[in-house]
């Protein structure tokens, strides 16, 4: 069984800190790992993914994630948080195959503090 | 303009009605996907259906009844629903399974008084 922990509920950082989102994984094959974000009423937008190319991985609005096998994690990190940071980010894990599904970690807020 | 398209946005609903909420993706996927997200609590992924057909059914009560038509659409009938399913219900997408990402909609916003 797959399983993903995200630590904590919430993380407060200045405008212009660096953003660290932990993101820890269970997974009895190698995975696919996501990080997605949620804005205030809408739906969940796909940040990035890996999938066994590159260990780190670049997503959209500046974030990149880290596989680390030997930790099993999959840290979110950006160098300079923007107001516009705000939001809930997920950390999600599948297996592979044709019928595999995600599963959601509980999710974590970012706040960005002026 | 995600291209997975959730109507309505909100609902309220009493607990002796019925109503069904509409997913519709534009984006050739062959994969949906129903997910309840309720405060302080994972998503819960509900039912799956691949080519029209329902492959997963996470132990969700007969209250909820999901129906896919076409690779297209996908509906959740509620009926007799409790107000603890009061939540936000997320309907997803995709290719072939997860590896690509999923694609999420807006959500519907289920209030049972």
């Amino acid at each position: 069984a797959q399983s993903v922990t995200q630590l904590g509920s919430h993380v407060s950082v200045s405008e212009g800190a660096l953003v660290l989102l932990r993101c820890n994984y269970s997974s009895s094959v190698p995975p696919y790992l996501f990080w997605y974000v949620q804005y205030p009423n809408q739906g969940l937008q796909l940040l990035l993914k890996y999938t066994s190319a590159a260990t780190l991985v670049k997503g959209i609005n500046g974030f990149e994630a880290e596989f680390k096998k030997s930790e099993t994690s999959f840290h979110l990190t950006k160098p300079s948080a923007h107001m516009s940071d705000a939001a809930e980010y997920f950390c999600a894990v599948s297996e592979r195959g044709a019928n595999s599904k995600l599963t959601f970690g509980k999710g974590i807020t970012l706040s960005v503090r002026p | 303009e995600t291209g997975v398209t959730q109507t309505p946005r909100h609902l309220v609903m009493g607990m002796t009605n019925k109503k069904s909420l509409k997913c519709e993706q534009h984006l050739g996927h062959n994969a949906m996907y129903w997910y309840k997200q309720s405060a302080k609590k994972p998503l819960e992924l509900m039912f799956v259906y691949n080519f029209k057909e329902q492959t997963e059914n996470n132990s969700v009560p007969s209250r909820f009844s999901p129906e896919c038509p076409n690779s297209s659409h996908l509906f959740l009938h509620l009926h007799t629903l409790q107000p603890e399913d009061s939540a936000l219900y997320l309907c997803a997408s995709s290719q072939g399974g997860p590896n690509y990402g999923y694609t999420f909609g807006s959500g519907t916003r289920l209030t049972v008084v």
